[in-house]
């Protein structure tokens, strides 16, 4: 079947621009996570949700970043008056449950020039 | 707050040799650590979840050992191969911190045929 999707796969855009990344987790995946990676380092944790609701968003750096699973299955990461170091790569990942193994999506590369 | 270590950062070994990657966390207290690799310009790729009450998994070439005690786990990548050559990321679900996961920051391996 198909794994996460993750659209656009690349995104420029400028400083002071508001931008949404989107991500489609594998069908029938409860728990839906947003992570933020800069190069040469590992992934840093932003946002979980199980089903609809975020059930920790304690990794969001202020309160320009939003996000939203209105239905339970597509995610999108929402970012207003974006900043150059807003510049990374944002991972999308799933899990048939919270215990269970993620699998990421490619992620979307975001430049902000 | 949960702290994750891997050594080397990076690592260079000719074809077939077995090979050792470490990862170290700072608090015992976990639910679960996985393995991934990534390759350049991609998303992460599960390898192995070991539990925690679990002291290994095995994947084909791939074995994964936890030692909650000390906070250490080692993926061992047996007869390695070119195909090998990736970034291999540790990650530790705490017990205690919500349902993220906490990665470190990668050791970059290179198999040479």
């Amino acid at each position: 079947g198909a794994g996460v999707s993750q659209t656009p796969s690349n995104k420029v855009t400028e400083k002071g621009k508001y931008v949404e990344l989107r991500c489609d987790p594998i069908s029938g995946h409860t728990a839906l996570y947003w992570y933020r990676q800069s190069l040469g380092q590992g992934p840093e944790f932003l946002i979980y949700f199980q089903g609809t609701g975020a059930a920790d968003d304690s990794g969001l750096p202020n309160d320009r970043f939003f996000a939203v699973r209105p239905e339970g299955s597509v995610s999108t990461l929402k970012i207003q008056r974006t900043e150059r170091g807003d510049s990374a790569v944002y991972l999308c990942a799933s899990s048939l449950e919270g215990n269970s193994p993620l699998h990421f999506g490619n992620g979307t590369r975001l430049t902000v020039t | 707050k949960q702290e994750v270590t891997q050594i080397p950062a990076a690592l260079s070994v000719p074809e077939g040799e077995n090979l050792v990657l470490n990862c170290s966390f700072t608090d015992s207290a976990i639910y679960n650590l996985q393995w991934f690799r990534q390759d350049p310009g991609k998303g992460l790729t599960s390898l192995l979840l070991i539990q925690s009450s679990q002291r290994e998994q095995t994947s084909g070439r791939l074995n994964a050992s936890l030692d909650k005690s000390s906070g250490r786990s080692t993926l061992y990548i047996a007869a390695s191969q070119p195909g090998d050559s990736a970034t291999y990321l540790c990650a530790v679900r705490p017990s205690d911190y919500g349902q993220n996961f906490v990665f470190g920051p990668g050791t970059r391996l290179s198999v040479l045929p």
